[in-house]
């Protein structure tokens, strides 16, 4: 079964510091990785979208990696701020079509 | 501006009352998508278009129907809705149903069914 794992489910940390988020998949066979950054009771926002030849990916403060071996991602936030508080979503396509696996996310919450 | 609209943002209504959400992109895409999210679930899709006259379902379609009779419109009609039914909706659009392409999503639309 296609599963996209999340870790940590949440997160607390200080304005200013940098945070990892996870994201581990089984989905198979795998085309696309992508984060997304949702505000409470809004759409997703793409961030970034990889492809598996891609291990790397930027925008601005927000870099995703991706090990297609071990099948796992990563989103690393900068300088943190306050309106980075968001639920971080992390979304696998398989290539067979239109099957997009959505992790839980992970909610994280920026304090000053 | 490109975007993907949602009507109505909030609704409630009653068991069995039947109802339609709209959704409307302006960028010519011509995949479209409905999802539901649920607390500790994610997202869910519910059906998606791939194009006009073309829908298919997703992994939880049942209670909802669809229809793409314009590329740019893709309603979710609940014929009977039912309280299990109440969730956050989102509706999201794309160039293709394949590849690295950008999903946008619309703004939600919070459902209760009482």
């Amino acid at each position: 079964k296609n599963q996209v794992e999340q870790s940590p489910q949440s997160l607390i940390i200080l304005e200013g510091k940098n945070c990892t988020l996870q994201c581990n998949y089984t989905v198979s066979p795998f085309s696309n990785l992508r984060w997304y950054k949702q505000d409470t009771g809004r759409g997703p926002v793409s961030l970034t979208i990889m492809t598996f030849s891609e291990n790397t990916k930027s925008n601005g403060r927000y870099t995703a990696t991706l090990d297609a071996d071990t099948k796992q991602s990563s989103l690393h936030i900068t300088a943190s701020q306050l309106s980075d508080s968001a639920s971080y979503i992390c979304v696998v396509d398989n290539n067979a079509g239109n099957m997009l696996t959505f992790g839980g996310g992970t909610r994280l919450m920026v304090k000053p | 501006e490109a975007q993907v609209t949602q009507n109505p943002r909030y609704l409630i209504t009653v068991t069995g009352k039947k109802l339609t959400v709209t959704c409307s992109q302006n960028m010519n895409h011509e995949y479209m998508s409905w999802y539901r999210q649920d607390p500790g679930l994610g997202l869910r899709q519910i059906y998606y278009s791939m194009n006009v006259e073309v829908t298919d379902k997703g992994d939880v379609p049942e209670g909802y129907k669809v229809s793409r009779k314009e590329k740019r419109n893709f309603p979710l009609i609940l014929e009977s809705p039912s309280p299990n039914q109440t969730s956050l909706y989102f509706c999201a659009s794309s160039q293709a149903d394949r590849g690295p392409y950008e999903q946008y999503f619309g703004p939600g639309t919070r459902l209760t069914v009482t």
